[in-house]
């Protein structure tokens, strides 16, 4: 069974710029999360989607950050602009359900400069 | 303010001998958690979780206890191998209808051969 893959693996962009993160959860899976993990830190939900619908976006800053899922399957992440404090790894991960055991891809790692 | 704690950043164990890693939370409503395991350039993994009616789980070498009263969780691996060299994340599953994960900060294991 295929994992939950992700693109690209290393982005390097400079303050002020976009970036856009992709996900493929596993087949079949409902529930996807874009996870912020900073270093030193653990991950930090950013947004999880049931289906095509938002679940939680608390912890989005929705002033930069957006994400879509549409027609349910993989998913899109946004920043726009982006400052230096989102140098991170965002992970998506997916699961069959809210309930069920989530499992993450490798990851994006971003640097801004 | 941290929900869920790992206050170690680092342990180191010889090969063969027990590892203990430590998690403390604070909110007494949380009632399930999970331990993730994560390898550099990869996304954490599932290792082992725990329900609030148990107090021990058990698979293989891994053994999560948790102390409901002390609101604090421990994973045992025993023996501990070089394989298991890696960062260590517990997390509990938050009490909202959104069941989101929130991590501790993770905690790193080297097993010295």
């Amino acid at each position: 069974e295929a994992g939950v893959a992700q693109s690209p693996r290393y982005k390097i962009i400079e303050k002020r710029q976009s970036v856009a993160f992709w996900c493929n959860p596993i087949s079949g899976h409902a529930t996807l999360y874009w996870y912020q993990q900073i270093l030193g830190q653990g991950p930090k939900l950013l947004i999880q989607f049931q289906n095509n619908g938002v679940v939680d976006d608390s912890q989005l800053p929705k002033d930069r950050f957006s994400a879509e899922r549409l027609k349910g399957v993989d998913s899109t992440l946004k920043i726009q602009p982006a400052k230096l404090e989102d140098s991170a790894v965002y992970l998506c991960a997916s699961s069959p359900g809210q309930k069920n055991i989530q499992y993450f891809g490798a990851g994006t790692r971003l640097s801004v400069l | 303010d941290q929900q869920v704690k790992q206050n170690s950043p680092s342990l180191s164990v010889q090969e063969g001998r027990i590892s203990i890693l430590n998690c403390d939370y604070t909110n007494s409503m949380f009632d399930y958690f999970l331990w993730y395991k994560k390898y550099p350039a990869e996304g954490p993994t599932f290792l082992i979780s725990i329900s609030s009616i148990k107090d021990k789980n058990e698979d293989g070498r891994f053994t999560v206890f948790l102390n409901k009263s002390a609101k604090h969780l421990s994973l045992h691996i025993v023996p501990s191998q070089p394989g298991d060299s890696a960062v260590y994340f517990c997390a509990t599953r938050g009490v909202d209808s959104s069941y989101k994960l929130i991590f501790g900060s993770g905690t790193r294991l080297l097993v010295r051969p």
